[in-house]
This record gives structure tokens, C-alpha cells and sequence, in this order.
């Protein structure tokens, strides 16, 4: 089945700075990829998606890039605020819309 | 819109009791899923529905473990008997559709086996 790696595990950044989480997946036939903000005590919370025809997705200060060759996409947060900090998990999904997370990365700006 | 609406919030209960974790997807979503989070194993699929349908339960841990959708506004997850181990918090999310559609999950039930 899929898998997923999400890394790294834990980022720490000084406010206003750039934070870039990078995930793997193995399986070619995925098509979809979102990312999840999860702050503490609350539900994930879908901030930005790709499909599998587009490089690139950009909102706001978050985007993702996608290489399908290498099968791996980043998220990119740029000017980072202390709202940033979260637990940011990314997701893989093929067919069946049936996700399958990476691991999360713990996110921590620093004012 | 109320969202996936999940009941209790919190559990509490003794090893070897029943729990049923209660699931309510937003009006019109046709796709329900029931995720585990722990520490040690992050976000688990554990069922998921598609239409009232089980499409996949290969997730599902063990025989202890049930999910029902009895209609397209309900569904439960049952643990009988409970075991320690089973603390976690218990996420429903529904979609618009199978095919790639982006989550709205519910708040979470944070289950406590003692």
C-alpha cells in the first residue's frame, strides 16, 4: 500500500523567516495531495491542496510544489507568525480518496 | 453549516466495557470516514463509507472493533470490549465525494480506557 514520509519531524523558526516540510510517497498512481494544520487540542484542518496536473499552488503566504517524477511536494510558508505554529501533516490519495497521512512536523515560529 | 458533528467529546470508561462513538457528517457529503490519532502511530484510517457503503475496513484493528452508517446522517464506531491500549482520539471526517475531495473532519472524541 502507500506510504507515506513526512520530514522533518520538528521545525523551528524565528518569526517572519521561511519553513518548507517536505513528503515522500511510493505509490506512482496517487493523484492527490493535501496538508493539514492541526494546532493543539483541535481537529485537522485542511489549508492548501494539489492534484496531480499542477506543479504549483500558491495561497497567500502557503504553497505547495509537486514533482511527480521524484514523487515527493512540499509545503512553503513564508513570513512566518507565531499563528503558524502547529502540528502540519501532509497526505497522499489515489482513487478511492482515501487518504493516508505522513507522520506531522511540529512546527514552532519563535517571536 | 454545523460541520461533522462527533459525540462525546470525551470518554472515560473501565477495560472490558463497551464504547460507541457517535458520527454525524455535514448534509450532503457522501463519503465518512473514522480516523485514530495517537502519538505513536499519528492518524490511522480506520473505515471508511461511501454512500452508507464500507468500501474499506482493512484498517480496522481488530474484531473488537465495528462501524455502521445506517443512513447518510449517522454512524457509530463500537469497541467492545475496550482495552487500554484503545485510548485515543477518535476522528470522523466526511467529503463530497470518493474521488479527491478534501476532508472536513469532526472535533474528535478523546477516548480514556482505564
Amino acid at each position: 500500500g502507500e506510504n507515506v514520509e513526512q520530514h522533518p519531524s520538528t521545525l523551528s523558526v524565528q518569526e517572519g523567516d521561511s519553513a518548507v516540510i517536505k513528503c515522500t510517497y511510493s505509490d506512482s498512481a496517487s493523484n492527490y495531495f493535501p496538508w493539514y494544520k492541526q494546532e493543539l487540542g483541535k481537529r485537522p484542518q485542511l489549508i492548501i491542496d494539489i492534484r496531480s496536473n499542477v506543479g504549483e499552488k500558491k495561497d497567500q503566504r502557503i504553497a505547495v510544489t509537486l514533482n511527480k517524477t521524484a514523487k515527493h511536494f512540499s509545503l512553503h510558508i513564508t513570513e512566518t507568525q507565531p499563528e503558524d505554529s502547529a502540528v502540519y501533516f501532509c497526505a497522499v490519495s489515489g482513487g478511492y480518496n482515501k487518504l493516508i497521512f505522513g507522520a506531522g512536523t511540529r512546527l514552532a515560529v519563535h517571536p | 453549516d454545523a460541520g461533522v458533528i462527533q459525540s462525546p467529546r470525551h470518554e472515560v470508561t473501565e477495560m472490558g466495557q463497551e464504547v460507541t462513538l457517535r458520527c454525524k457528517p455535514i448534509s450532503g457529503h457522501n463519503s465518512l470516514f473514522w480516523y485514530r490519532q495517537t502519538m505513536m502511530r499519528g492518524l490511522e484510517l480506520l473505515i471508511y463509507f461511501n454512500n452508507n457503503v464500507p468500501i474499506d475496513d482493512s484498517g480496522m484493528p481488530e474484531d473488537r472493533f465495528s462501524a455502521k452508517m445506517p443512513n447518510a446522517s449517522f454512524s457509530t464506531l463500537k469497541i467492545q470490549p475496550s482495552e487500554p491500549r484503545d485510548s485515543a482520539v477518535y476522528f470522523c471526517a466526511s467529503s463530497w465525494d470518493l474521488y479527491n475531495y478534501g476532508y472536513t473532519f469532526g472535533s474528535g472524541t478523546r477516548l480514556t480506557v482505564v
